[in-house]
């Protein structure tokens, strides 16, 4: 147990809906991290936030959005999804100056 | 831009040692870092080098040479648990991204 969570852990939902993941950290992290993983394939940055900003942005959608909140939990907030939206989507935290990420069980979303 | 290249697919026997490369095309980087992942799993970090050389943990160990854009993971004393996907990942110093390779299967066998 990495000390992060994620909810939900499955998500089934129809195309051009919207969905919101949510992320808590594991305590002490300012960092949290959004990565996209499809089938078979590898894990793609989406974006990363520290201490409530926004630090650093991957290939991330327009349809895709996220914040942290001063509690340092996170949301994921996918919009007009479509069937290539089906992956799993992983957060991770990090303590302040380190490089290990803490990866969390992750949302598998399907989009029907 | 960045880029990690890693094999596709190894495969070992128990008991034996495997090395999972990673070339990289960076303009600068933090360091080289390493994770496995089981099937249906999330990742997990195994491994961090900053420093030229050599990191060891357990039977786990990874090579850094900057001057080479190469690093390794070493697995030795190979079990049938090892057998996950293994990716390295750069952090971009300029834009904090984080990139991961497209990872290295192992299968372990008997």
């Amino acid at each position: 147990d990495s000390g992060v969570t994620q909810t939900p852990k499955h998500l089934i939902t129809a195309t051009g809906q919207r969905v919101t993941l949510r992320c808590s950290p594991r305590s002490g992290d300012l960092s949290v991290y959004w990565y996209q993983q499809s089938l078979d394939q590898g894990l793609q940055f989406l974006i990363q936030y520290y201490n409530g900003e926004e630090r650093a942005k991957g290939n991330i959608l327009e349809r895709f959005s996220a914040q942290q909140f001063p509690d340092l939990h996170s949301e994921l907030n996918l919009s007009s999804l479509e069937l290539g939206d089906s992956a799993l989507y992983f957060c991770a935290s990090s303590q302040r100056g380190q490089e290990t990420q803490y990866f969390g069980p992750g949302t598998r979303l399907l989009v029907l | 831009g960045q880029s990690l290249e890693q094999p596709s697919e190894v495969t070992a026997v128990e008991g034996a040692i495997v090395q999972i490369n990673c070339t990289y095309q960076t303009s600068g980087f933090y360091g080289l870092s390493w994770y496995q992942q089981h099937d249906g799993g999330a990742p997990t970090f195994l491994s961090y080098n900053a420093l030229d050389g050599l990191e060891e943990t357990g039977r786990f160990s990874s090579f850094l040479s900057r001057s080479d854009s190469y690093g390794y993971l070493l697995l030795q004393e190979l079990q049938m648990k090892d057998s996950a996907s293994y990716f390295c990942a750069v952090r971009d110093p300029l834009g904090f991204k984080t990139i991961f390779g497209a990872g290295t299967r192992l299968f372990v066998k008997a």
